[in-house]
């Protein structure tokens, strides 16, 4: 399975600023993905990180409110922009594994925003 | 839309029993299926994945999967302590590389 390091940790934020939160991987991954997760929730797709070129978002999501590199295929960002209290949430970064589709976490990133 | 099942729980199991999860989907063409135990605080880590009808154990772990009632569950023998948790599980759509979430169901180990 692969090692996935995920920063910041947590972060508490004042709202209407920006957070870019990192994934790196250890191996190179064909698919990167970024999920939310609230509390006591489960987990939302938020989009795929597509090497070489723009991020598919799923519904609901949008690209100006979470705008997401994809430089090379051990690395990506999610920035979460002008958060609100209504991001606060745990975000999840996550990378398929070779020739399956099981999932790999990172430790995931604790936003506050007050 | 496609939609995974899961009792939210909390289910409670004394310590030693066996814990039964269960969880079913909608996506009739759904090819892989997975199990996640997520612990407060932290990521989900995979403990199970099954692909084909029938059982696979895997030390104190079983995944069953019965693709023609669209359910697959996950036992758990001679449960511990350590073993509560929010028990996720996620299925593999056919038509793409995505994984489609449970809700979690809450397992408490009562020692």
């Amino acid at each position: 399975s692969a090692v996935i390091s995920q920063k910041p940790s947590r972060d508490i934020c004042q709202r209407g600023t920006s957070l870019t939160i990192q994934c790196q991987v250890d191996s190179q991954v064909t698919m990167m993905f970024w999920y939310r997760q609230q509390p006591g929730q489960s987990l939302t797709l938020i989009a795929t990180a597509n090497q070489g070129s723009e991020a598919t978002y799923e519904s609901g999501f949008v690209i100006d409110k979470f705008p997401i590199s994809r430089p090379n295929l051990t690395f990506s960002t999610l920035t979460v922009s002008n958060m609100s209290p209504e991001d606060s949430s745990i975000y999840l970064c996550s990378v398929d594994s070779t020739g399956g589709t099981e999932a790999f976490f990172g430790q995931g990133t604790r936003l506050t925003v007050v | 839309q496609k939609e995974v099942e899961q009792n939210s729980g909390p289910l409670s199991v004394p310590e030693g029993a066996i814990a039964s999860l269960n969880c079913t989907y909608s996506d009739r063409g759904s090819q892989s299926f997975f199990w996640y135990r997520q612990y407060s605080g932290k990521s989900p880590e995979l403990i199970m994945f099954i692909y084909s009808n029938g059982d696979k154990e895997d030390g104190r772990f079983t995944a069953q999967l019965n693709k023609a009632s669209q359910y697959v569950s996950l036992l758990i023998r001679d449960s511990q302590p350590s073993d509560s948790a929010t028990y996720l599980c996620a299925v593999g759509l056919a038509s793409n590389y995505q994984l489609i979430w449970g809700a979690g169901t809450k397992l408490i180990i009562k020692p």
